[in-house]
This record gives C-alpha cells, sequence and structure tokens, in this order.
C-alpha cells in the first residue's frame, strides 16, 4: 500500500503486479516532462519522457501519461520487477527554458 | 564509460573550511546543472549554466558559488559549509533539442560536514 509520513511516499507491490507512480507538477507553463530512477548512491537514470502535446507514451514495460488539465503525470510499470525497486522522480521543464525542476519522488519496494 | 564525472564520490570537510566539488562531462553538451539533494528528497536545482551564461535560483544561499571554466569541466564551491549543507550534490548536462532537455546525471558527490 502507499503511505506518505515525514520520509518519501512508498509504494509496495509484488512481484509481477503492474505499479502506478503518480507526481502533481507545478507549473503550466511545462512543456516537457522526465521520469527518473534512482537508486540508493547512485545519480537519477533517465526511463522515459513526453511533450506537452502528448497525452499517452509506451516505452519497455513503462508507459508515461500526462493530463494537462489537473497538472498530473503518472508512470505505469508493467509485471514489475525486483530490478524496479527504487526511488522514482518525475521532473518538468519549463518552456523556454532549460530548468529541470523535480517532483517529490515515490519509493517503489517491490517484494519478491 | 561515464558521460558525467564527479570527483570525490565521497567528500568531508570540516564546519566553516571552503570545499570545492567536480564535474566533468564528455557529451559536449552546452548546460550543465548543480543539484543538492538531501535524504528522502528531491534534488534541489542550485544554478545551472547555459554555456557561460550563470543562471542561479533565487533561493540557493550565497554560500554555494559555481564556477565553468570551460564547456567540459563545472565546480561547485561551498565557501563557509554549514552542518546544514550535508547531503548528496549531483551535476547534470543537457542539450536541449528540439524542445526537449534531457538531463543526464553523475553519480553524485555525498558531502559530510563534521
Amino acid at each position: 500500500g502507499e503511505s506518505v509520513g515525514l520520509h518519501l511516499p512508498t509504494l509496495s507491490v509484488q512481484e509481477g503486479d503492474n505499479s502506478i507512480i503518480n507526481c502533481a507538477y507545478s507549473n503550466s507553463a511545462s512543456d516537457y516532462f522526465i521520469w527518473y530512477k534512482q537508486e540508493s548512491g547512485k545519480g537519477p537514470q533517465f526511463i522515459i519522457d513526453i511533450r506537452s502535446n502528448m497525452d499517452k507514451r509506451q516505452g519497455q514495460r513503462v508507459t508515461v501519461l500526462l493530463n494537462k488539465t489537473v497538472k498530473h503525470l503518472s508512470l505505469q510499470i508493467a509485471a514489475t520487477q525486483p530490478g524496479d525497486s527504487a526511488v522514482y522522480f518525475c521532473a518538468e521543464n519549463i518552456g523556454g527554458s532549460e530548468k529541470l525542476v523535480f517532483g517529490k519522488g515515490m519509493k517503489l519496494t517491490v517484494n519478491p | 564509460d561515464a558521460m558525467v564525472i564527479q570527483n570525490p564520490r565521497y567528500q568531508v570537510t570540516q564546519f566553516g573550511k571552503p570545499v570545492t566539488l567536480s564535474c566533468s562531462q564528455t557529451l559536449n553538451h552546452n548546460v550543465m546543472y548543480w543539484y543538492q539533494q538531501k535524504s528522502s528528497q528531491a534534488p534541489k536545482l542550485l544554478f545551472h549554466y547555459y554555456d557561460k551564461d550563470f543562471n542561479n535560483e533565487a533561493d540557493t544561499p550565497d554560500n554555494f558559488q559555481s564556477r565553468r571554466p570551460n564547456t567540459s569541466f563545472c565546480f561547485l564551491d561551498i565557501r563557509s559549509p554549514g552542518l546544514g549543507d550535508a547531503a548528496m550534490y549531483l551535476c547534470a548536462t543537457s542539450r536541449p533539442t528540439g524542445g526537449k532537455t534531457e538531463a543526464f546525471f553523475g553519480q553524485g558527490t555525498r558531502l559530510t560536514v563534521v
């Protein structure tokens, strides 16, 4: 289940389940979005991106959905594996600039 | 091969003693970023360079400075580190193209202040 407190929100799933990680972004001028995966002690790694002229984009086992009306992004991971355990962040690029700003993040734990 | 390299991976510094963190890139990207990341939090943008143009975030303390002597290298200087500056510092690069600004990250430098 999901919990929110002083630490990062956490989502625990069983191996093989599908996972959905959500993110709210703040700036209506943002026109490009990225999901990053960060493993403990490492830098963030690119997973998938989406431009604001799209509402869905699929990769290998991952899908990103964008709802501009409510400023919401989600990352869906199919058939979640233990190697997917990490912290996931969304990042938004504000149109017309090269700034990349991160959302709060969620920790995904996959139980074998 | 690593494309964004941060040195050192771990840095211990004394309270109030200036410290410099280094970042180099082999991607020839024109944008370089510095982020601060505290435990269980998102990376927070401190500043970035677009070529030689420096862009400071409004809430970045004056204690944090940066230098970019050439395309490949960027430094983060902390003039008088306090205990609250202990964090992971992440360097990233990008080449904004066609409306996309995908940033590539280094492995980070974990700073401890004693």
